[in-house]
C-alpha cells in the first residue's frame, strides 16, 4: 500500500511554545489529508480536513487559530500547535488519500506530543 | 446524528475465535472499514465492505448487512499478537470516515 510519513515521531516541548508536525505522502499525490488526535484509551478524533491549496475545514470544537494546518503541496501537510499547553499532549495522526481513490486512506505512524 | 457502536472490550483465548460487532447509523453509506490499532501506533487497514456479505482474508473475515446497519469482524486462530484495539469506521455520503470508539481485544494464553 501507499506510504505516509510523519515527523517527528515524538516531541517534548515547553508550555507556551509552538510545535510543527509534518505529514508526507511518499508515493502518491494526496489531494486530501486528515489530522486526528487520540487521547489515551480513546478513539480517533478528527480535527480537520485539508485539501491541497485551500483552507482546512475544522471540526466543531477545534480552534483553528491554535491548530494551524497548511497543505501547500500534494505531498505535504503540516500541523502547527501554537502556544501549546499540557492539555494538548496527545497522539496526533495524519492520514492521506487521493481523490482518485477516495476509499483508500493511508495513515502516518503518528506523533506523540508531550507538553511540559 | 451519526453513531457507531461497538463493544468497549472483549477477552478471548489464544487459538479461539472471536467476533467483534459494529452497528451504525450514518448519513449515507460508502463502505465500512475495520482497522487494527496497537497501543501507541497508528491504525492499520484490515478490511473494507461496501456490499452485503462476507469478505474473507486469511484469519480475518468481515461481514456487512446494510439493511441492518450491522457489521462484524471475525478473527480465527487467535494469536497473542492480535491483542489490540479494533476500530470500525463508516464512510458517509461526504466520503468522510465516521469512527467507532474501538474495541479493545485482550487475548489470554
Amino acid at each position: 500500500g501507499a506510504v505516509v510519513s510523519q515527523h517527528p515521531s515524538w516531541v517534548i516541548c515547553k508550555s507556551g511554545t509552538s510545535v510543527k508536525i509534518e505529514c508526507r505522502s511518499l508515493d502518491f499525490q494526496a489531494t486530501t489529508m486528515f489530522w486526528y488526535r487520540q487521547f489515551p484509551k480513546q478513539s480517533l478524533m478528527l480535527m480537520a480536513t485539508s485539501n491541497e491549496g485551500s483552507k482546512a475545514t475544522y471540526e466543531q470544537g477545534v480552534e483553528k487559530d491554535k491548530f494551524l494546518i497548511n497543505h501547500a503541496s500534494l505531498t505535504l501537510s503540516t500541523l502547527t500547535v501554537t502556544s501549546a499547553h499540557p492539555e494538548d499532549s496527545s497522539f496526533y495522526i495524519c492520514s492521506a488519500r487521493s481523490d482518485s481513490y477516495v476509499h483508500e486512506q493511508y495513515f502516518g505512524p503518528g506523533t506523540r506530543l508531550t507538553v511540559t | 446524528g451519526q453513531n457507531i457502536d461497538q463493544p468497549t472490550e472483549m477477552t478471548a483465548t489464544e487459538g479461539a475465535i472471536v467476533q467483534i460487532n459494529c452497528t451504525y447509523q450514518t448519513s449515507g453509506f460508502n463502505g465500512l472499514f475495520w482497522y487494527q490499532q496497537h497501543a501507541g501506533e497508528a491504525p492499520t487497514f484490515l478490511s473494507y465492505n461496501v456490499l452485503d456479505g462476507l469478505e474473507e482474508k486469511g484469519r480475518f473475515s468481515s461481514f456487512l448487512s446494510r439493511s441492518k446497519g450491522y457489521s462484524y469482524l471475525l478473527l480465527k486462530e487467535l494469536q497473542m499478537k492480535d491483542s489490540a484495539s479494533y476500530l470500525c469506521a463508516v464512510m458517509d455520503s461526504n466520503y468522510q470516515l465516521i469512527w467507532g470508539a474501538g474495541t479493545k481485544l485482550i487475548i489470554k494464553p
